[in-house]
């Protein structure tokens, strides 16, 4: 079945480092793929998401671009902030009515000052 | 803009008790998701209902049912609570279907302690 495979943390950096989380993907079809941001104590929001091979999902300074050939969706940025800790999960949907998000196990980014 | 309103909160229960969750969806979103968080884990789908309808189904325990209502807000319903059901329960909620239906929009979550 599909499933998603992103890099284990924490990942800890300083403010204005670059980042880069690893995330990559087995999937049947053609999914399309996400980022969400968790919070502490909060729900999972949107972060951006790519719909097919090549386009480049970007909000917030992160970007990500969809990699059909290696399989692979990559978060990065090139200055985080202390507000960007957080956690990162990376996912993905096939594109059927209802379809649910399979998710990876979440990357957790602490930025220090 | 609205978002998808979950309710309760929070909600502490004792074993073998019952629960029901209940989500609202963004206006005219027609497809709502259940997930299932545990502490420190990724959400794990249990099911989803398009138009009314159940479209997909995850790891939902036999103890738990939903159904989505003719006004499009889904209830959770979780029977004989066990310590292990203890969670973060998101709802989700997105518009159509297929690739046009793809972007799930997530409410705040009820938080259920089971003790």
């Amino acid at each position: 079945g599909d499933s998603v495979t992103q890099m284990e943390g924490p990942v800890t950096l300083s403010e204005e480092a670059c980042l880069t989380i690893n995330c990559t993907y087995t999937a049947t079809g053609y999914p399309s793929l996400f980022w969400y941001v968790q919070y502490p104590g909060e729900g999972l929001q949107l972060l951006l998401k790519a719909t097919k091979a090549d386009d480049k999902g970007s909000n917030k300074g992160f970007e990500a671009t969809y990699r059909k050939e290696t399989t692979s969706f990559h978060l990065e940025k090139g200055s985080v902030q202390v507000s960007d800790s957080a956690v990162y999960f990376c996912a993905l949907r096939e594109n059927q009515a209802g379809t649910a998000l399979i998710f990876g196990k979440g990357t957790t980014l602490s930025v220090s000052s | 803009a609205a978002g998808v309103i979950q309710s309760p909160r929070h909600l502490i229960k004792e074993k073998r008790e019952t629960a029901t969750l209940k989500c609202y969806p963004i206006p005219r979103h027609d497809t709502v998701y259940w997930y299932q968080q545990g502490p420190g884990q990724d959400p794990q789908f249990l099911i989803s209902f398009y138009e009314k309808m159940q479209s997909d189904k995850g790891s939902i325990p036999d103890r738990f049912s939903a159904q989505q209502f003719s006004d499009y807000h889904s209830e959770l319903n979780m029977s004989s609570l066990e310590l292990g059901d203890s969670a973060l329960y998101f709802c989700a909620s997105s518009l159509g279907s297929g690739r046009a239906g793809n972007t799930q929009y997530f409410g705040p979550g009820t938080r259920l302690t089971v003790l």
